[in-house]
């Protein structure tokens, strides 16, 4: 079985500001995690992945993650806020089969 | 360019109606999925197929069915619509290799039902 948990189903920040999205997972087996972006009236897209080998992932238009084992944790960080980065952010988990499990999502607002 | 079309952005129906939606991929991608998106509850799999006439069931598969008769075309059906299947839905494909799950979905841009 596996679950994903992101807390948080608004987060404001000021343009500049330092952008933190949480994520928790759950998974039976190692995990593959994922976070996508979907801007308004549109799909989902692929921000970055974590896929073992390395714990520090780097996505697109300046975010990364942390993967931590201890914590099952994989939040999503970006040093500073754009005004274009105002989207909704899904957390994803794959165990190891076909299957990926979305969290609830994340409704970023960024304030000038 | 990678490429997931829906046929519809927009639909009305009403209850009881049969619905289909389509959903065309032209990267060769064997997997195909169906979710639905709803305000608070994030993406829930409905069904989704490893390979031409597979599928399996994903976590709401009840009042839905899907086919797949050719690689590239994956199909929603709501045999008998109902208020409650008023929602957004999401057709993805992947290369997610059997074993394996760290392929990107890659997603069309969604099709919003309204069941009156």
């Amino acid at each position: 079985a596996q679950s994903v948990t992101q807390l948080g189903s608004h987060v404001s920040v000021s343009e500049g500001a330092l952008v933190l999205l949480r994520c928790n997972y759950s998974s039976s087996v190692p995990p593959y995690l994922f976070w996508y972006v979907q801007y308004p009236n549109q799909g989902l897209q692929l921000l970055l992945k974590y896929t073992s080998a390395a714990t520090l992932v780097k996505g697109i238009n300046g975010f990364e993650a942390e993967f931590k084992k201890s914590e099952t944790s994989f939040h999503l960080t970006k040093p500073s806020a754009h005004m274009s980065d105002a989207a909704e952010y899904f957390c994803a988990v794959s165990g190891g089969y076909q299957k990926v499990t979305f969290g609830t999502g994340t409704k970023l607002q960024v304030i000038p | 360019d990678v490429k997931v079309t829906q046929s519809s952005r927009y639909l009305v129906k009403r209850t009881g109606e049969k619905v289909f939606l389509e959903c065309v991929q032209d990267m060769d991608h064997e997997n195909m999925f169906w979710y639905r998106q709803d305000p608070g509850l994030g993406l829930r799999l409905i069904y989704f197929s490893y390979d031409v006439k597979m599928k399996e069931k994903g976590d709401i598969p009840e009042g839905y069915s899907v086919s797949r008769e050719k690689k590239e075309r994956f199909s929603l059906i709501l045999e008998s619509a109902s208020t409650n299947q008023t929602s957004m839905y999401l057709c993805a494909s992947s290369l997610i290799r059997r074993g394996r799950g760290d392929g990107e979905l890659f997603f069309g841009e969604g099709s919003r039902l309204t069941v009156l």
